[in-house]
């Protein structure tokens, strides 16, 4: 699993509360992601991260924001979350994303549900 | 835009028969492709990777297949066993000013028969 955890694995809400997700690595990479993952979807990307406060948009980052404030955390938020953002969240970290050939490895999930 | 997408939603097989997964992708200048599977439940875990100057890889019972002038690749699984039930992705690069994401195909579900 690469050191990756994330919390919490499952996470029951209503619609505009706001919901924080965080991924936690222990190898210090430089490069973390998360994806969301739907069906007939399959991963897309939110929002990356190639450092400490640097961060970027993904395919699908509208309602989403992201914070990084040190190397072995990413967060991320839902400012107000809407049932359609209900999912399964992956974060992920890749050994150094500016290189050609590196397979991201992927932490166990988040489950949300909004009601 | 460019996509990856896969042949088949599901696929069935009797087990210890071979596997055959599918996957078309549009970039023609993509150099890089990995094969990730996942398991109920869990994130996907990589299986195995090929680079575009190589038409075949093979790994423990698994072989992926580049034909780089149709665009396709296949993930090639010898003697399925009823561990090998998941979902399988294909994914290739796309690089920006920050390094390299990935965009990923939808899967293909594979179910392995008693």
């Amino acid at each position: 699993d690469a050191g990756i955890t994330q919390s919490p694995r499952h996470k029951v809400t209503e619609t505009g509360t706001p919901v924080t997700l965080r991924c936690h690595q222990t190898e210090n990479h430089r490069y973390m992601y998360w994806y969301r993952q739907d069906p007939g979807h399959g991963l897309r990307l939110i929002h990356y991260s190639y450092g400490v406060k640097d961060t970027d948009k993904g395919e699908v980052s509208d309602g989403y924001s992201v914070s990084r404030s040190k190397t072995e955390d990413f967060l991320l938020t839902l400012e107000s979350a809407t049932s359609s953002q209900t999912s399964v969240y992956f974060c992920a970290i890749s050994v150094s994303g500016g290189a050609l050939y590196n397979e991201q490895f992927f932490g166990p999930g988040t489950r949300l549900t909004v009601l | 835009g460019e996509s990856v997408g896969l042949h088949l939603p599901t696929l069935s097989v009797q087990e210890g028969d071979n596997s055959i997964i599918n996957c078309a992708y549009s970039n023609s200048a993509s150099d890089y492709f990995i094969w990730y599977k996942q398991e109920s439940g869990k994130g996907p875990q990589f299986i195995i990777d090929i680079r575009s100057n190589m038409d075949k890889r093979q790994g423990q019972r698994v072989t992926v297949l580049l034909n780089k002038t149709v665009k396709h690749l296949s993930l090639q699984i010898a003697a399925t066993q009823p561990g090998d039930s998941a979902v399988y992705f294909c994914a290739e690069p796309f690089r920006d000013n920050y390094g390299q994401n990935f965009v990923f195909g939808p899967g293909t579900r594979l179910s392995v028969l008693p």
